[in-house]
């Protein structure tokens, strides 16, 4: 079946601007996670949904970030006046059930966004 | 704060020799670790994993140890192949944390042929 994906595959912005990115997780999948990857760091986890549930936020660096998932499927994550250290390499993942302890993740191949 | 650690940002080996690749980690919690595979233009797939109950676990040319008391893993690829060259990111978590994984920022390794 088909993967995790997201879209756009890269973005370049202008410093100011908001930017939309989004991720289709794989069909079924009830937990979605976004992850940032700057420059030379690991991935930094940003927010986890699960089902129905208060998504967990506390990963998200500022108020600028925000993210929803409709349906519980599809989830958008919005940058809103965007700055340059927020150039990174945005990824999306989804596990099967809850993304409980010991649970594969399964990665989109994410979102290039440059703010210049 | 760091928590999960790979101090070689890359490795180059020849093929059909040995890949060693580390991931240090502080927190004596965590208690599943996990090796991803990334290749440009992708996103990360999952290789294998360790649970703390264990010191080692193979999957075929893939075999990952863990010293707990060192709070030290390493995956090691042998033979390695052309087709291993790719980034790998170490992966942490603890039961406590449940769906919360911890990555380090990755070793490209390179395979010569």
């Amino acid at each position: 079946g088909a993967g995790v994906s997201q879209s756009p595959s890269n973005k370049v912005t202008e410093k100011g601007k908001d930017v939309e990115l989004r991720c289709d997780p794989i069909s079924g999948h009830t937990a979605l996670y976004w992850y940032r990857q700057s420059l030379g760091q690991g991935l930094e986890f940003l927010i986890y949904f699960q089902g129905n549930s208060a998504p967990d936020k506390s990963g998200l660096p500022s108020d600028r970030f925000s993210a929803e998932r409709t349906g519980g499927s599809v989830s958008t994550l919005t940058i809103q006046r965007t700055q340059q250290e927020d150039s990174a390499v945005y990824l999306c993942a989804s596990t099967e059930t809850s993304g409980g302890y010991q649970e594969t993740q399964y990665f989109g191949p994410g979102t290039r966004l440059l703010v210049l | 704060d760091q928590q999960v650690k790979q101090n070689s940002p890359s490795l180059s080996v020849q093929e059909g020799r040995i890949s060693i690749l580390n991931c240090d980690y502080t927190n004596s919690m965590f208690d599943y670790f996990l090796w991803y595979k990334k290749y440009p233009a992708e996103g990360p797939t999952f290789l294998i994993s360790i649970s703390s109950i264990k010191d080692k676990n193979e999957d075929g040319r893939f075999t990952v140890f863990l010293n707990k008391s060192a709070k030290h893993l390493s995956l090691h690829i042998v033979p390695s192949q052309p087709g291993d060259s790719a980034v790998y990111f170490c992966a942490a978590s603890a039961a406590s944390g449940t769906y919360k994984y911890i990555f380090g920022t990755g070793t490209r390794l390179k395979v010569l042929a």
